[in-house]
């Protein structure tokens, strides 16, 4: 089983300024890489796929990268719809299909 | 448009048994794998289990194999969760998503199923 793995677990950000999120896997998934964001309440919702292609409709300010077992969210510049949990997960090696644990982004 | 709705959740006490379901609409249905997911209160996000479309092999979680089972109808676009034997640490939101090539788009809201006595 492939183990997911994010960093940092909270990260305090003023509205305005980028956020980096980290998601590590135990090995190699390859692009294989999707990120989703989380509102209280509210189901996850698919931001980005094959570990930097946007899903539809999600604003370009949202950018993923990296390949292998390192993977970044960066989110340039936050506005107040985006303070959520994102999980990332891996869709490489399957049954299971795993995710990470999340990373809270909150106001600063 | 697409859309996943769960229903048949509730309280139930251990060991015993409870069906979710999940209505989709908006998309052909019998094309498309479907998950179940889970989260308990507090928690991430654990997936359970997969039917594929048009035959292939059902997956399970080692944490519900031989308890749950998955199933669907695509003449009434819809899927099944049977949930046997439940325990305490199944309490969680269950929610259904499509399969998009191992991704999970879009989501149910979710149909919340608590296990106490």
């Amino acid at each position: 089983e492939i183990v997911m793995t994010q960093s940092p677990a909270t990260l305090s950000v003023s509205p305005g300024e980028r956020a980096t999120l980290s998601c590590r896997a135990s090995q190699s998934v390859n692009n294989k890489l999707a990120w989703y964001q989380q509102k209280p309440g509210q189901a996850p919702r698919l931001l980005i796929s094959d570990a930097s292609t946007r899903a539809t409709g999600i604003p370009a300010r949202f950018s993923g990268s990296g390949s292998g077992t390192e993977f970044t969210l960066t989110i340039s510049s936050l506005q107040s719809e985006d303070f959520a949990i994102y999980y990332c997960q891996q869709y490489h090696n399957w049954p299971p299909w795993t995710f990470g644990q999340g990373t809270k982004v909150e106001i600063k | 448009q697409v859309h996943l709705v769960e229903s048949g959740g509730g309280v139930v006490q251990p060991g015993r048994s409870l069906r979710l379901s999940c209505a989709a609409s908006g998309f052909t249905f019998s094309f498309y794998g479907m998950h179940w997911a889970r989260q308990a209160p507090g928690k991430g996000l654990e997936w359970v289990a997969i039917i594929p479309s048009n035959g292939g092999s059902i997956y399970y979680a080692d944490s519900v194999k031989g308890r749950f089972t998955i199933s669907r109808d695509d003449s009434k676009n819809a899927m099944y969760l049977q949930m046997n034997s439940l325990r305490t640490e199944d309490t969680a939101v269950y929610y259904c998503a499509r399969d998009q090539s191992g991704r999970f788009d879009p989501w149910g809201q979710g149909t919340l199923v608590t296990v106490s006595s």
